[in-house]
C-alpha cells in the first residue's frame, strides 16, 4: 500500500517567506509526528497530532511555525518569516495508534532558506 | 543532564563481519527503545522496537539487546552485506514524560566493504 508522503520534496525559500509543507499519512493512521532533521543530527521531535487534536506542540521552536490536521488525515506545517536557521529536512511520520511505537516516515521536504 | 549518545565515529567492516552499534542514555528511564534505518535523501525505516523488560530481540540477521542496569542498547548485524551500509538511529520513548514522543540520537554511519 502506498507510505506516507510529503511535498514538495525541496522547497528553497527567501528569508522572511511563508512556507507551508504537507503531509500525506498512510490511510488509517491516527496518529501523526513532525520532526526536524538538521544535517548529521538524529530527528528532532516537533509535534504530534491524534486524530486532529494537536496533543503536544512543545518541540515547535518558536511561534513562527504552526502545525494543523484539520480532518485529522493531511496535514499541513506552515512556517511564517522563514530564517535560515530553519533549512533543514522536515520529516513527517505516522502510525497506527498514539504510543510512539513503530512510526512510519515520510521521505522529508528539505527545506533551504537563502 | 539527559542525553542520548551513538558511535559518534563511522564504523567501517568487511563484508560477513557482524557490525555492533551502540546507544547510550543517561537521565532516561526508557518504556522502549526502537532501532531505526535511515538511507541518504529517505525518511527512517523502522527496525526493531526493545521494551524495558526485555533483554534481546532478533529478527533475522539483526539483534538488539537493553540492559537497563548500564543504560545502554546493542545493535548488531551478523553476516553483513554491502547493502547494510546506512545510517542506524537509536530513538527512546521515556516513561518520565509523554511516551508518544521518541527521543532520538545522533545516529551512526556503517559501511560495509565487499
Amino acid at each position: 500500500g502506498a507510505g506516507v508522503s510529503q511535498s514538495p520534496r525541496y522547497k528553497v525559500a527567501k528569508r522572511g517567506q511563508d512556507v507551508a509543507l504537507r503531509c500525506d499519512p498512510i490511510s488509517g493512521h491516527v496518529s501523526l509526528f513532525w520532526y526536524q532533521q538538521a544535517l548529521g543530527q538524529g530527528p528532532e521531535f516537533l509535534t504530534y497530532f491524534q486524530n486532529e487534536a494537536q496533543l503536544d506542540k512543545s518541540g515547535l521552536p518558536s511561534d513562527r511555525f504552526f502545525a494543523e490536521r484539520p480532518e485529522g488525515s493531511v496535514s499541513t506545517l506552515k512556517i511564517q518569516r522563514t530564517q535560515q536557521e530553519d533549512s533543514a529536512v522536515y520529516l513527517c511520520a505516522s502510525s497506527l495508534a498514539g504510543g510512539g511505537r513503530t512510526q512510519y516516515f515520510g521521505p522529508g521536504t528539505r527545506l533551504l532558506v537563502l | 543532564s539527559q542525553k542520548i549518545e551513538q558511535n559518534s565515529e563511522a564504523l567501517n567492516i568487511q563484508e560477513g563481519k557482524t557490525a555492533t552499534l551502540t546507544c547510550n542514555y543517561t537521565n532516561y528511564s526508557p518504556a522502549y527503545l526502537q532501532w531505526y534505518r535511515q538511507d541518504p535523501g529517505r525518511g527512517p525505516v523502522f527496525l526493531l522496537l526493545i521494551r524495558e523488560n526485555e533483554k534481546e530481540k532478533r529478527k533475522e540477521r539483526l539483534k538488539v539487546t537493553f540492559d537497563t542496569t548500564l543504560k545502554q542498547s546493542l545493535f548488531h548485524i551478523t553476516a553483513s552485506q554491502p547493502a547494510d551500509s546506512a545510517t542506524y538511529l537509536c530513538a527512546l520513548a521515556d516513561n518520565a514524560g509523554n511516551n508518544r514522543k521518541l527521543i532520538w540520537g545522533l545516529g551512526t554511519s556503517l559501511a560495509v566493504n565487499p
